[in-house]
């Protein structure tokens, strides 16, 4: 079945140590985005990808980059993780600007 | 105020009731509409998705869009505990090529059998 895919689905890191995180899709969508997600909270888009082009929000903050080596994979950076980093991470694909569909998220624990 | 604003709960139904959520929104902007749900420690599936104002159905699952008032609602008749989960309502203006989607924090709801 086509579907996004996320590794790994649990990821235990220490404060300040660089941690990547894995999407790839199936899909062959062409928009891939990278969201945060705390507990009780809704998505927040850290940044996208709309082919090849990097698309920052403007409040991310510079310790999250990411990397779109090639149409299905995408990854997430975070350079120094800090506690307030700890959340669910999502990344979701869309064909231009049709609906997004999401993989099952990558949940972060910073010790 | 925020862009989109959700009750976030909790609901707790029995089996069998219908459900009502809501989101309403300030951005007129917002062209397209849609609810995804959330089951616990997993990511957003898609549910329903519209465009114009009206309803919309697919199976027990009924979604509403009232531009003029700036609403919306997803409906859930003969509600299962399946169903428990949270609930996003999200929305977009699709600018650029690509969809920035603005959501609701999400209602989480629980049936109980």
């Amino acid at each position: 079945d086509a579907m996004v895919i996320q590794n790994p689905r649990y990821q235990v890191t220490q404060f300040g140590k660089p941690v990547t995180l894995s999407c790839s899709q199936t899909l062959n969508h062409n928009v891939m985005y990278w969201y945060q997600q705390k507990s009780s909270q809704a998505p927040k888009l850290l940044f996208h990808y709309y082919d090849k082009d990097f698309n920052n929000e403007a409040d991310t903050p510079d310790n999250f980059q990411s990397r779109r080596p090639n149409t299905s994979f995408c990854f997430l950076d975070i350079r120094s993780p800090g506690l307030g980093d700890a959340a669910m991470y999502l990344c979701a694909t869309s064909i231009g600007e049709e609906t997004q569909y999401f993989g099952p998220g990558t949940r972060l624990l910073v010790l | 105020q925020k862009e989109v604003e959700q009750d976030p709960g909790p609901l707790s139904v029995p089996e069998g009731a219908i459900v009502s959520l809501n989101c309403t929104y300030s951005n007129s902007a917002f062209q397209y509409f849609m609810w995804y749900r959330q089951y616990s420690r997993k990511g957003p599936e898609l549910l329903m998705y519209t465009y114009s104002s009206g309803n919309k159905e697919d199976g027990r699952f009924t979604a509403q869009v009232d531009k003029s008032s700036k609403y919306i609602s997803l409906f859930i008749r003969d509600s299962q505990p399946s169903d428990s989960a949270t609930y996003l309502c999200a929305m977009s203006e699709r600018q650029g090529g690509s969809e920035k989607l603005v959501f609701g924090k999400g209602t989480k709801l629980t049936v109980n059998p």
